[in-house]
């Protein structure tokens, strides 16, 4: 089955600086990627996805890569805010396959005013 | 619309009593999902259902978790001889299998076992 690891566990970032997420999976057959943001207490919500016919995707302050023949996708935050703060999941799957998502273990992100 | 609803929101019972969780998928949706979070952890897969498929039940931990969905309605999961390490956060998510293939999470059912 897919396994995906996803680093760091924890980061801490100065408000208005780059955050980079980065998750690698095994399966090659895999190609829907999407990032879910979980805030303290509240459900995961999705923030970007992708798939694997596209290498790169933005959405205002937020950007997400792909690596196709590395197995890897990335999530880039740029110019952070104190609300950016969150536990970041990336996951994995095949779109229209009976297939569930695969999630990573999740990113503690810190924003510091 | 409606999103999808859990319930109990909450629910402590006693080590070993057996608890039923409900989950309300949004309309239409045909795959369901259960995850289970323990406090500061990441989401634990337990069980997928697609439609009229069988059941994905490679992340059920143990013969004490159980799920049932009627169709593409409610889904029920069942933990019998609650033990404490069942403490945690049980989520349902549903989401379309057509794309847009977005999860949507409910907000969870908080299990604490005493």
């Amino acid at each position: 089955g897919e396994n995906v690891e996803q680093h760091p566990s924890t980061l801490s970032v100065q408000e208005g600086d780059s955050a980079v997420i980065k998750c690698t999976y095994s399966d090659s057959a895999s190609n829907y990627f999407p990032w879910y943001k979980q805030e303290l207490g509240k459900r995961p919500q999705l923030i970007i996805d992708i798939r694997s016919n596209v290498g790169e995707k933005k959405d205002q302050r937020i950007a997400v890569t792909l690596n196709k023949t590395a197995k890897h996708f990335s999530l880039h935050i740029t110019e952070t805010q104190p609300e950016d703060s969150a536990v970041y999941f990336c996951a994995a799957s095949i779109v229209g396959s009976a297939r569930q998502l695969t999630f990573g273990s999740g990113t503690q992100l810190t924003v510091l005013p | 619309g409606a999103g999808v609803s859990q319930s109990p929101s909450n629910k402590v019972t006693e080590k070993g009593k057996d608890v039923e969780l409900r989950c309300d998928p949004i309309s239409g949706h045909t795959a369901l999902y259960w995850y289970r979070q323990r406090l500061g952890q990441g989401l634990e897969f337990l069980i997928y259902f697609q439609g009229n498929s069988a059941p994905d039940k490679s992340g059920l931990p143990s013969d004490r978790f159980s799920a049932e969905r009627t169709g593409e309605s409610v889904s029920t999961l069942t933990i019998q001889r609650t033990q404490q390490e069942d403490s945690a956060v049980y989520l349902c998510a549903s989401s379309l299998t057509v794309g847009p293939y977005e999860q949507y999470f409910g907000p969870g059912t908080r299990l604490t076992v005493t």
